[in-house]
Order: structure tokens, then C-alpha cells, then sequence
């Protein structure tokens, strides 16, 4: 199945804004959005936000998802060490019934 | 508390088969949908199939479909996926996942399934 395409990695500074970046179709992230998820070495995925730019209690206004046609889009503003880990992209797709997913971004925080 | 917990997974040789199930804790399956999600060593995530609490709408990954099956008692609050035709690509670590409200909300920390001869 046709995954999400994400850059494989991004480094930014610390107290620095990254832009993170998921590609895919009408059918998937066009159509009803996307969800962003952080996953640290050894541990489960967290969910970031989900249809957008919503966010479960507990995350931090520093994380901002947007979309824009077939692109969704997570900004993490003022980086933080704890910030360093793989995000994942994610979006129910309508043509395939199925949930796909991007390969991950790995954020590196110099 | 709010809790997923995997079990079941194993070493199994390519062709045979695994059952592993999830116990939830703390919330009420008729208010999620419940999936498996997968990581390879090393990969990144793949879903695999998610079901409605009753079981009434049932959707796969098409790289598991006809080989796993996905169900739910939801008196038990367990959720289940019976892995049939098992292949060295199905090796990873197998999370159960709640959807509530928005996408994936709750994840257990897993259950390693490795297929070696």
C-alpha cells in the first residue's frame, strides 16, 4: 500500500522552529488530514495531533499541525533536547480502506 | 488507569502461526475503534488492521490480508490478532492502539513477534 512520503531527517537548532513535512494524495491527507506522532528510541508512539491541528491534553502549544492541499505539516517551535526523536505522519486513506503511514523524519536538535 | 497490555508474541517458523491478544484496562471499547500497528527492527510504523468495538467493520493491511484476522470481545475488553502463514517480513513488534476521538490516542508498549526457521 502507498505510504506517506517525509523527509527522512531534519536538524535544527535548539529554540529553533522545525517544519516537518507529510506528502500524500486527495484520498488520504487531502481528504480528511492527518495525524503526527513522536516516537522516542525504545518507546511507544505518542500522539501530537490528529485531523490537523488538533491536540490531546497534555501536549504542548509548541506543536502546530497545518495542511495545505496534500500536505500536512507539524511545527514545533522553541526546540528542546526532549524534542529529538522520529515523528510519523499518519492519515486514514478512502481508496484503500486502510490506514497508511509516512517512513518517519528523524528530528536531530544541534 | 488507563492501560493496553500485549501478550502472545513469540519465535515462529515461517508458515506456522501466533495468537496474540490485548487486555484494556480503564476504558470502555465501545468508545474506540481498536488496531494493531507494527514496527519492524530498525522500520517505522505499519498498520496492520483495526475493527469496531462489535466487531461489525473489520479492515486490513493488504501485506497481512487473508493471512491475519482481527477480533474483539468486548465483554472481555480483548482485543486479538491471529497471525495464520507467517512470514520473516511479519517479524516486528506488534502494538495494540486505541482511536478515540482523534487518531491513534492509546498505545501498549508491545508484543515482539520473530518468524526464523
Amino acid at each position: 500500500q502507498a505510504g506517506l512520503t517525509q523527509p527522512p531527517s531534519v536538524s535544527k537548532g535548539l529554540r529553533q522552529t522545525a517544519t516537518l513535512t507529510c506528502t500524500g494524495n486527495s484520498n488520504n491527507v487531502g481528504g480528511l488530514g492527518g495525524a503526527w506522532l513522536q516516537q522516542h528510541q525504545g518507546h511507544p508512539p505518542k500522539l501530537l495531533s490528529y485531523r490537523n491541528n488538533n491536540r490531546p491534553s497534555g501536549i504542548s502549544e509548541r506543536f502546530s499541525a497545518s495542511r495545505s492541499g496534500n500536505t500536512v505539516s507539524l511545527t514545533i517551535s522553541g526546540l528542546q533536547p526532549e524534542d529529538e526523536a522520529d515523528y510519523y505522519c499518519s492519515a486514514w486513506d478512502s481508496s484503500l480502506n486502510a490506514w497508511v503511514f509516512g517512513g518517519g523524519t528523524k528530528l536531530t536538535v544541534l | 488507569q488507563v492501560q493496553l497490555v500485549e501478550s502472545g508474541g513469540g519465535v515462529a517458523q515461517p508458515g506456522r502461526s501466533l495468537r496474540l491478544s490485548c487486555a484494556a484496562s480503564g476504558i470502555r471499547f465501545r468508545n474506540y475503534i481498536m488496531h494493531w500497528v507494527r514496527q519492524a527492527p530498525g522500520k517505522g510504523l505499519e498498520w496492520v488492521s483495526c475493527t469496531s468495538h462489535d466487531g461489525s467493520g473489520k479492515f486490513y493491511a493488504d501485506s497481512v490480508k487473508g493471512r491475519f484476522t482481527i477480533s474483539i470481545d468486548d465483554s472481555k475488553n480483548m482485543l486479538y490478532l491471529q497471525l495464520n502463514s507467517l512470514r520473516p517480513d511479519d517479524t516486528a513488534m506488534y502494538h495494540c492502539v486505541g482511536e478515540g476521538g482523534g487518531a491513534f490516542d492509546l498505545w501498549g508498549q508491545g508484543t515482539v513477534v520473530l518468524v526464523s526457521s
